[in-house]
């Protein structure tokens, strides 16, 4: 069974860049790795998916080695207001979310 | 950008009540999920729904819980007769791909007294 980890919580301050480690064991191999982001009484937002090598947006970076057992998101200057929770949901016919990342922004 | 919309945002009931939630997903999207969170606890998955029907359920969606598409816009989760551990955000999410970013909604904040 599809299962993720990451760091419960990491803190940051204004400017910095962010970068946020998931491991994905037993990731199937037609699986695409996402990541989402979540405020407080908000729906999990999508941010970024990819399924190998190196992904980006306007919001952030997913790298992902050869392996695929691993991603990271990589938020660059980071501000207050990207203090929320992230998720690197195992995926399959759903997706299953974890306990996710806290990351708290400080200025 | 394209939204998914809940109705309604809070809604409190009394124990044994019967809740229908409601949900209008993204046009196009083929794929329906309902998700809820407990406060302080991690979003969990209720079910998912294609082709007019049930893809999979978790242990959660038991007889209590029942799910309709009955038109061609609106998701509905309904909760036959509540209880007080059903208060939670009840979540849901369309995609056009079962493997693709699903688009979450805002959420519905049920609570049970």
């Amino acid at each position: 069974l599809a299962k993720t980890t990451q760091p419960i919580s990491m803190d940051s301050y204004e400017g910095q860049e962010v970068n946020i480690t998931c491991s994905h064991n037993n990731i199937a191999t037609n699986d695409y790795i996402t990541w989402y982001q979540q405020f407080p009484s908000q729906g999990p937002r999508f941010i970024i998916q990819g399924y190998k090598t190196k992904v980006t947006n306007e919001v952030a970076s997913l790298f992902i080695p050869a392996d695929r057992k691993s991603s990271t998101l990589s938020l660059p200057r980071v501000s207050l207001s990207d203090t929320a929770v992230y998720y690197c949901p195992s995926e399959g016919n759903k997706l299953v979310f974890g306990a996710g990342t806290i990351l708290r922004v400080k200025s | 950008e394209p939204e998914v919309t809940q109705t309604p945002s809070h809604q409190v009931t009394q124990m044994g009540q019967e809740v229908i939630l409601r949900c209008v997903p993204i046009s196009n999207h083929l794929y329906f999920y309902w998700y809820r969170q407990i406060l302080g606890q991690k979003v969990e998955f209720l079910v998912s729904f294609y082709n007019n029907e049930i893809s999979e359920k978790s242990e959660i969606f038991d007889d209590q819980f029942s799910v309709e598409r009955p038109d061609g816009s609106n998701f509905t989760l309904k909760i036959r007769s509540t209880k007080l551990e059903d208060s939670a955000m009840y979540f849901c999410a369309s995609s056009d791909s079962n493997n693709y970013g699903y688009t979450f909604g805002s959420g519905t904040r049920l609570t049970v007294v």
